[in-house]
């Protein structure tokens, strides 16, 4: 079974200030992603990467920046949060070969006051 | 435009067959049909992928039709474990992204 793990799992931060959200997979996988979610909203997708130290943009870039350190961690980053950030952040993993079965962290919930 | 077009609700008591359905008239012949679920408070949760005709796994089984716009996931014997959005998603394999509808919430009676 393939683990994804997400933390912290919930986070206070403030507007303006600089978010950290880290992601870890212990399976090996070369694909990584970053999707947001709204209360009553499908997932978007914000960043991805398919290699360590290179991250591609996904759909909803803007005001996200993304960290790709080693095969296993995977990293958001909002340098200046703003209120409209408010999500609950999921990062999910895949191995590249055989389709898109994704696996997903537990997700982190974000609130920015 | 949107890619799949699913019912936004629907409702089963506990031991009843769930057929959920997915409309997706532009789908490339590149293009997997895959199926998610998330239950409240966790990611998203791999079904079942397929590209034609019938696919079987030890959680649910997908019918495709014979021209792939339509697709259709069957649920045997929800329980209320099976209570959660079911996301029907098509894409090809380039770069194995996501895009995610709004899904179709199950609600689960005993």
């Amino acid at each position: 079974e393939a683990a994804v793990t997400q933390s912290p799992r919930s986070k206070v931060a403030v507007t303006g200030g600089k978010v950290t959200l880290s992601c870890h997979q212990t399976n090996n996988h070369d694909y990584m992603y970053w999707y947001r979610q709204d209360t009553g909203h499908g997932l978007r997708l914000i960043h991805y990467s398919y290699v360590a130290d290179s991250t591609e943009k996904g759909d909803i870039p803007d005001g996200y920046k993304a960290s790709r350190p080693s095969q296993e961690n995977f990293s958001l980053i909002l340098e200046l949060a703003s209120l409209s950030q408010t999500a609950v952040y999921f990062c999910a993993s895949t191995t590249g070969t055989g389709g898109a079965e994704q696996y997903f962290g537990p997700g982190t919930r974000l609130t920015v006051l | 435009l949107a890619k799949t077009t699913q019912p936004p609700s629907m409702e089963a008591y506990e031991g009843q067959e769930v057929n959920v359905s997915c409309s997706h008239t532009n789908i490339a012949t590149s293009e997997y049909i895959y199926w998610y679920r998330q239950v409240p408070h966790q990611g998203p949760q791999f079904i079942i992928q397929g590209y034609k005709d019938y696919v079987v796994n030890e959680v649910a089984s997908l019918f495709i039709s014979a021209d792939r716009k339509l697709s259709t996931l069957s649920l045997p014997w929800v329980s209320l474990r099976d209570a959660a959005v079911y996301y029907c998603i098509v894409t090809s394999n380039m770069g194995y992204k996501l895009t995610f509808g709004t899904g179709t919430s199950l609600l689960v009676d005993p």
